[in-house]
Formats: structure tokens, sequence, C-alpha cells
């Protein structure tokens, strides 16, 4: 079974500029996450996706941050303009069902290191 | 403010000794989860426990899971290399889908 499929896996550009970041996530999975994991730390949810609809954003910089699924599979994930506080790495997991009571198992990408100069 | 602390930090041990780290929680917990990230690469789910008082072994890895669901363990006894890396609990706080990390403690070994 293919894993979680994550591009590009680094990237560097200067702060006000734009990234985007590509996910792809296990066949059949139906709910798919981005974190940030900042250096030292734990992943931080951005946001989680059920399908193609949004069920939890709470952490996403609005601001500069945006993301879709459009037809419930892929994922992008954008930042405009970026900051250098937004250096970390960028991971997408999925699951196959809603992580109802915490009972599915997410499955991680190899993640996006960005460096923001 | 951070939900789920873990400690320690950071833990360095001569392989072949024992070491835990701990999670603990201010609030109920759903469940807890506990992944492992090695150097440079991602986090890989290990574990999940659910009912109070669990007790979960795979090989040398011991998974506990408190009385009151607030608070976990996961104690490796006899340490190898292949040990290295981060380990991370994450809960679902009770009522809430959405998976917290604690901050994670780094094992690193002296072979």
């Amino acid at each position: 079974e293919a894993g979680v499929a994550q591009s590009p896996r680094y990237k560097i550009i200067e702060k006000r500029q734009s990234v985007a970041f590509w996910c792809n996530p296990i066949s059949g999975h139906a709910t798919l996450y981005w974190y940030q994991q900042i250096l030292g730390q734990g992943p931080k949810l951005l946001i989680q996706f059920q399908n193609n609809g949004v069920v939890d954003d709470s952490q996403l910089p609005k601001d500069r941050f945006s993301a879709e699924r459009l037809k419930g599979v892929d994922s992008t994930l954008k930042i405009q303009p970026a900051k250098l506080e937004d250096s970390a790495v960028y991971l997408c997991a999925s699951s196959f069902r809603p992580n109802s009571g915490g009972r599915e198992t997410q499955y991680f990408g190899p993640g996006t290191r960005l460096l923001v100069l | 403010g951070q939900q789920v602390m873990q400690i320690p930090q950071y833990q360095h041990v001569q392989e072949g000794e024992d070491f835990t780290t701990y999670c603990n929680s201010s609030t109920t917990l759903s469940n807890i989860q506990w992944y492992k990230q090695r150097p440079g690469g991602h986090p890989v789910f290990l574990i999940q426990l659910v009912k109070s008082g669990e007790v979960k072994k795979q090989k040398r890895l011991t998974f506990q899971f408190g009385e009151a669901k607030k608070n976990s363990s996961l104690h490796i006894t006899a340490t190898q290399t292949t040990d290295v890396g981060t380990y991370f609990c994450a809960a679902n706080l009770q009522g809430a889908q959405k998976l917290v990390f604690g901050q994670g403690t780094r094992l690193t070994i002296n072979p």
C-alpha cells in the first residue's frame, strides 16, 4: 500500500514570497490533515478535511494560510505571504475515517521542510 | 496553551538502560496515541490506549494509560540504538476530534 505522498520535500523562499505544498493521501482515506511542526516541537494541527469539507481550521492563520481539497482526494496548502516564523516542516496525514473519539490511526507523509529567509 | 505536557524533553541513556517518557493533561482524555519520529523522519504510529488503566506491550515497549485518563507513559526496557528518536504522545481531549500532540521526548543512546 502506497503511503501519503508530499511534494516538494524541501523549499527555501524569501519572506513575503508565496509557497504551495501538495499532498496525496492514502487511497480511500476520507480524512486529511495538515500539521505544522516547528523544530523541537510536536506537530500542530492546521486544518482537517473530511472528504472535501473542512472539519477544523481553528489553528490556521487565515490571513496568510489557505488550504483546499476540491475533489476530496489531493490537497494543497498555501502560504501567502510567508513570514520568517513559518519556517517549519509541514506534515500531511490521512486516516480512513474521521477521528471520532480518536480511534483512527493517522498516517503521516514525509513532510515538506520550509525555510523562510 | 499547551494542553498535553510531555516530560522529559530530552533523555540520553547508555545502550541497555531503560527509558521512560510521561504525558500529562489537566483535562480528561478520550484516548491517547503514541508516535515515534526518527531524526529527519515523520511521526509513525505506535499504539493507541482507550480504556482507563489500560496497559499494552509491544516487545520491549510498555504503554500505560492512567486510571483517571489524564496521564500516560511509555517505558522502553533495555534500549537499543534503533530506539533513537523523538517519542510523542497525542491525545483527543474529551469531546474533541482534534489530536493534540505533546512536545515530545528526544531519546539519544550511547552505544
